[in-house]
């Protein structure tokens, strides 16, 4: 079973520009997350769907944040500007639609770094 | 003040040592706890996981356990290996208005050394 894959690994841009991050989940599941892991945290959860249906993005920074998940499978994930606080790695996971599943299969991240 | 909190914040030891990690939690109402183990440059990979009736769970070398009485639980490691280093992530799942949260500690960074 192939795992969660994103793209692109490392991205190193200048403040203020935009950048963008993709993530392919694993096949079938359902519910798609991003979350925001900075140096020496635990990870924070940006945004949930369910499907192409946001499910939470109460802590998505809804000024320079945005994030889409078209026909329910892949997702983006978009910064525009970004600050120097935005350097962080970020994660993407997936779970499989079964009832009761716990379990969140997460992709490699994508460590951003705004100078 | 996170709601998930971890000790040591870092460690070091020798290869072949053993070594525990602490999770103290205030979230509730709890639903499980997980262990992440998260190497450098990589996405999380679960553990173990356990629910509220279950004191005790081993996956290998690692054991976790889980009092939801004090609402602590530790992660031990037995005869540590050098693959071993690695941020550990404790990870408390709540149930909020008919739909769960997840709240992450800060993790714990193991290093083995030779």
């Amino acid at each position: 079973e192939a795992g969660v894959a994103q793209s692109p690994r490392y991205k190193i841009i200048e403040k203020r520009q935009s950048v963008a991050f993709w993530c392919n989940p694993i096949s079938g599941h359902a519910t798609l997350y991003w979350y925001q892991q900075i140096l020496g945290q635990g990870p924070k959860l940006l945004i949930q769907f369910q499907n192409n249906g946001v499910v939470d993005d109460s802590q998505l920074p809804k000024d320079r944040f945005s994030a889409e998940r078209l026909k329910g499978v892949d997702s983006t994930l978009k910064i525009q500007p970004a600050k120097l606080e935005d350097s962080a790695v970020y994660l993407c996971a997936s779970s499989p639609p079964s009832l009761g599943s716990y379990e969140q299969y997460f992709g490699p991240g994508t460590r951003l770094t705004v100078t | 003040k996170n709601q998930v909190e971890q000790s040591p914040q870092s460690l070091i030891i020798l290869e072949g040592k053993n070594c525990t990690l602490q999770c103290n939690y205030t979230v509730s109402p709890f639903s499980n706890l997980r262990w992440y183990k998260q190497d450098t440059g990589r996405g999380p990979v679960s553990l173990t996981i356990m629910t509220f009736s279950e004191n005790t769970k081993s996956n290998g070398r690692y054991t976790a356990t889980l009092d939801a009485d004090t609402k602590q639980s530790s992660l031990h490691i037995t005869a540590s290996q050098l693959s071993d280093s690695a941020s550990y992530i404790c990870v408390v799942r709540i149930i909020d208005s008919n739909d769960y949260k997840l709240s992450f500690g800060a993790g714990t960074t193991v290093t083995v050394r030779a």
